[in-house]
């Protein structure tokens, strides 16, 4: 069964950082593209990163570019999600996400709430 | 920066009842186009891909057309698990990938 499931999500005060992670199963994480899109609250879907499958391409939304840095470890089978400088406009529901070319985003993992706040 | 444009934000149909959901992109995103689905406290899930394709698992009653800026979801008779919210995302020129502001479909 393919599955994504996030971690580390929690509550952190303005400029601080967190870090998530997304553990793959079911699939070789290595073979394929992968994205961190996230959702704040009440709100709709933003990408924010994307990461090649070797991991040498990476590209940042504007949003997040100087303060977000997106990693992965193929022999783990996982992503990762750096957060620095954390704003209160961060404050989201984040996902990973696997591309598939040229078919969007499947599957999505199940989220982690990021909320920041003093 | 393409930018996709859903409408109508709210939609109100009677369940056995067609809706259709409207995707529009600032410029040409060929055929470059998915929608998902997201129900309250759920991840999206991906319905539609390369415009007209229903990913794996996805019933016949979800449809999907269009190419270049315009772009339609149909789902021919509502069923009560298909109220939710409705998103379309190019993926033609990126980055950014960039998603529409979404649907929420409604019990009419």
């Amino acid at each position: 069964q393919v599955q994504l499931v996030e971690s580390g999500g929690g509550l952190v005060k303005p400029g601080g950082s967190l870090r998530l992670s997304c553990a793959a199963s079911g699939f070789t994480l290595s073979d394929y593209y992968m994205s961190w899109i996230r959702q704040a609250p009440g709100k709709g879907l933003e990408w924010v990163l994307y990461i090649s499958s070797s991991g040498t391409t990476i590209y940042y939304a504007d949003s997040v570019k100087g303060r977000f840095t997106i990693s992965r470890d193929n022999a783990k089978n996982s992503l990762y999600l750096q957060m620095n400088s954390l704003r209160a406009e961060d404050t989201a529901v984040y996902y990973c996400a696997r591309e598939i070319v040229l078919m969007g985003f499947d599957p999505w993992g199940q989220g982690t709430l990021v909320t920041v706040s003093s | 920066e393409i930018v996709v444009t859903q409408s109508p934000a709210t939609l109100s149909v009677s369940p056995g009842e067609r809706a259709t959901l409207s995707c529009r992109a600032s410029q040409s995103v060929s055929s470059n186009l998915a929608w998902y689905q997201q129900k309250p406290g759920q991840a999206p899930r991906l319905l539609i891909y390369g415009a007209s394709t229903r990913a794996t698992g996805i019933p016949a009653r979800f449809s999907g057309s269009g190419s270049g800026t315009e772009f339609t979801l149909t789902i021919s008779s509502l069923q009560s698990e298909d109220f939710a919210v409705y998103y379309c995302q190019q993926y033609n020129n990126w980055p950014p990938y960039t998603f529409g502001q979404g649907t929420k479909l409604e019990i009419k």
